[in-house]
């Protein structure tokens, strides 16, 4: 079936580092969202994109979805304490019902 | 608060017990999901329900039972479950499907099984 790869699983910066999560998908998608689920938390409604090329900034938080729509990658400049935790991307496909596909998360810790 | 409650927030059944899980949103949406979260698998989606009816089931075994009575209550009944079953188990809800979309999910804070 399709899949959505997420990549790096597992990143440690210092606090100040830039950070990058990226994902890939073996199909085009609709549109994707980010996520971010904080330690001992639930996932966090971050940002869709929708079209291709786009690119929302939120903060010290970047976006972007690829021109063929099936990459994407959330960018975070000088990393604080407070951004540690797994980002997930969802992915959404069509077909004849329309499908939900998500990577596996890139979990963030900081060292301050 | 997501506008997304779960009861119980813990939970722990033997093997051979019957239990549910509850989840009910206040935020007037139309498409409530049941996800599957474990140290094996970081995030499964297990069903969708949009409009009341079912739109997903991930191959999930029988000994899970959803059942969604109205857009504001979804349930998960569960029976003879095994201890790989041990998760935390994610509630969320989004205004309904649109077109080949979903629009943003709002999770609830989660059921911990433990399964002996």
């Amino acid at each position: 079936g399709q899949q959505v790869m997420q990549i790096p699983q597992y990143q440690h910066v210092q606090e100040g580092e830039d950070f990058t999560t990226y994902c890939n998908s073996s199909t085009t998608l609709s549109n994707i969202q980010w996520y971010k689920q904080r330690p001992g938390g639930h996932p966090v409604f971050l940002i869709q994109l929708v079209k291709s090329g786009e690119v929302k900034k939120q903060k010290r938080l970047t976006f972007q979805f690829g021109e063929a729509k099936k990459n994407s990658s959330l960018h975070i400049t000088a990393t604080q304490t407070t951004d540690v935790g797994t980002y997930f991307c969802f992915g959404f496909y069509g077909g004849s019902q329309g499908n939900l596909i998500f990577g596996k998360g890139t979990k963030l810790s900081v060292k301050p | 608060e997501t506008g997304v409650t779960q009861t119980p927030r813990h939970l722990v059944m033997g093997m051979t017990n019957k239990k549910s899980l509850k989840c009910e949103q206040h935020l007037g949406h139309n498409a409530m999901y049941w996800y599957k979260q474990s140290a094996k698998k970081p995030l499964e989606l297990m069903f969708v329900y949009n409009f009341k009816e079912q739109t997903e089931n991930n191959s999930v075994p029988s000994r899970f039972s959803p059942e969604c009575p109205n857009s504001s209550h979804l349930f998960l009944h569960l029976h003879t479950l095994q201890p790989e079953d041990s998760a935390l188990y994610l509630c969320a809800s989004s205004l309904a499907r649109a077109g080949l979309s979903y629009n943003e999910q709002f999770f609830g804070p989660g059921t911990r099984l433990t399964v002996l």
